[in-house]
C-alpha cells in the first residue's frame, strides 16, 4: 500500500504563476515531512521540509503547508521559473523510526512554460 | 565540498549474474541509504546503515540483495542472479548521522541497472 500518494503525475504552469503540488499520506506516525526535487539524470535534492509541530514553513520562493488532520501537505512555489521546471517528489519519515527512512510519494512533473 | 558520488553510472548486464553498485558518502557522514526508483515511481528503501553496521534493511526485496560498509564510508550494494525485475536506478543517499529527524538526506546521482 502507498503510505505517500501524489496524485497529479503532471503539472505544466506559466512562468510567473504559481504552482500547487499536492501529497497525502496515511500512516499517522510520520512527523517530518520533505519535497526532494530531481532534474534527468541527476539524484534527488532537498527542497524544504517542515515537522508536524508547525503548519508551514517558508524559504523563499517555496512554502510547504501542512494539515495533520487531512493527513495532507502542499508545496507552494511563487513565482514559478523555467528552472523549476522538474521533478518533485513529496516524502514523509517517523521520528521513532531507525534512521528516519524516507517514505516517498510517486512524483508529480512540472513544466513551467516561459 | 564533495557530495555523494555513486559508481558505475551506468550498469548492463545479463539475467542471471552478479553485479556490485559502489557508495562513496559524503565525507563524515556516519549515516548511509540505499533506495531503488522504478520507472514512473518514487525511490523506495532498501537498507540504512550507521557506521559499519546496518541499522535496517527491511527494504531489502529478498535474500540476493546485500550490502556493507566494511570501515563505515564507502558502501556496496551486491545483487545475486539478477532478475529483469530488478531493472532501475539505485540511489545513495548519506547524511551526518546525528539521528534527528531533521538531518538532510543527501542523494548520489544513481546507478542505472539494466537487467537483459
Amino acid at each position: 500500500d502507498q503510505q505517500v500518494k501524489q496524485n497529479s503525475p503532471s503539472l505544466s504552469v506559466q512562468e510567473g504563476r504559481i504552482s500547487i503540488l499536492n501529497c497525502d499520506y496515511t500512516n499517522s506516525m510520520f512527523d517530518y515531512f520533505l519535497w526532494y526535487k530531481k532534474y534527468p539524470a541527476e539524484g534527488p535534492t532537498f527542497l524544504i521540509s517542515i515537522s508536524s509541530i508547525k503548519d508551514k514553513n517558508e524559504d523563499g520562493r517555496f512554502t510547504v503547508f501542512l494539515n495533520k488532520s487531512a493527513k495532507h501537505l502542499s508545496l507552494h512555489i511563487v513565482p514559478s521559473q523555467p528552472g523549476d521546471s522538474a521533478v518533485y517528489f513529496c516524502a514523509a519519515s517517523a521520528r521513532r523510526a531507525a534512521g528516519n527512512k524516507l517514505t516517498f510519494g510517486g512524483g508529480t512533473r512540472v513544466l513551467v512554460k516561459p | 565540498g564533495a557530495g555523494v558520488s555513486q559508481t558505475p553510472s551506468n550498469k548492463v548486464t545479463e539475467k542471471g549474474k552478479y553485479v556490485e553498485l559502489r557508495c562513496d558518502p559524503i565525507s563524515g557522514h556516519t549515516a548511509l541509504y540505499w533506495y531503488r526508483q522504478s520507472l514512473g515511481q518514487g525511490p523506495e528503501f532498501l537498507i540504512y546503515f550507521q557506521g559499519t553496521g546496518a541499522a535496517d534493511d527491511s527494504g531489502l526485496p529478498n535474500d540476493r540483495f546485500f550490502a556493507v560498509r566494511p570501515e563505515g564510508s564507502v558502501s556496496t550494494l551486491k545483487i545475486q542472479r539478477t532478475e529483469r525485475g530488478d531493472s532501475a536506478v539505485y540511489l545513495c543517499a548519506s547524511s551526518s548521522g546525528q539521528g534527528r529527524s531533521t538531518d538532510t538526506q543527501y542523494f548520489g546521482p544513481g546507478t542505472r541497472l539494466t537487467v537483459l
